[in-house]
């Protein structure tokens, strides 16, 4: 089956410290990996993609295919980076169509 | 653009009662799902649609039917309520494919008692 790990429900830094929110992935083939993110009062919304190779708000996301993981990096975190952050790997296959999010991980930046 | 709206934002349903959660986007896109999201828990997708008259189940689609009679409206509904339905639904749209950019709506907070 198709799984998506976050470990860290909540992960608190202090303002200018380094984040890495984690993510494992089990699939079968080779999945196209997302990082959405929820900021207070606002909707869901794409903070990066794999495929795009991008930098978006200072973050950062490197697969790594051999351990599966899709660990979301940003080294010095500020105030506004608090929100609620998902991956979301997505696979199609035989027909059918998967985008699993993962249960979130709450990023609280300390000032 | 109002991009993905949603209808209604809360509404609260006694255990056996119907209703339909409606979706509208103005970007043209393609592609539209339901989820669902429920406390500790990711979103999970209940159905989703590739265009016009067409949809699909995702991975938790019991309970509840879909349609998408226009490209632009993807409609969700309850035909006999329960508690286990209670929940946030979201939902979302996009261009093309499933690797391309969601867009999502508000959400409805949906009680049912």
């Amino acid at each position: 089956a198709q799984r998506v790990t976050q470990p860290e429900k909540l992960l608190s830094v202090f303002k200018g410290a380094p984040v890495e929110l984690k993510c494992n992935y089990s699939y079968s083939g080779s999945p196209e990996l997302f990082w959405y993110v929820q900021y207070s009062r606002q909707r869901l919304q794409l903070l990066l993609r794999h495929i795009s190779r991008e930098s978006i708000k200072g973050f950062t996301a490197d697969l790594n295919k051999g351990e599966t993981s899709f660990h979301l990096k940003k080294p010095f975190a500020q105030e506004e980076d608090s929100a609620m952050y998902y991956c979301a790997p997505a696979y199609s296959g035989a027909g059918s169509y998967q985008l699993t999010f993962g249960k979130g991980t709450k990023l609280s930046v300390i000032p | 653009n109002a991009g993905v709206t949603q209808t209604p934002k809360f509404r609260v349903l006694k255990t056996g009662q119907s209703m339909t959660l409606l979706c509208a986007q103005d970007m043209n896109h393609e592609y539209m799902y339901w989820y669902r999201q429920d406390p500790g828990m990711g979103l999970r997708l209940i159905h989703y649609s590739v265009g016009e008259g067409t949809t699909a189940k995702g991975e938790v689609p019991d309970g509840y039917n879909v349609s998408r009679l226009k490209k632009q409206n993807f409609l969700l509904g309850l035909e006999s309520a329960a508690p286990s339905q209670t929940s946030v639904y979201f939902c979302a749209s996009s261009y093309g494919t499933y690797t391309d950019t969601q867009y999502f709506g508000p959400g409805t907070r949906l009680t049912v008692l």
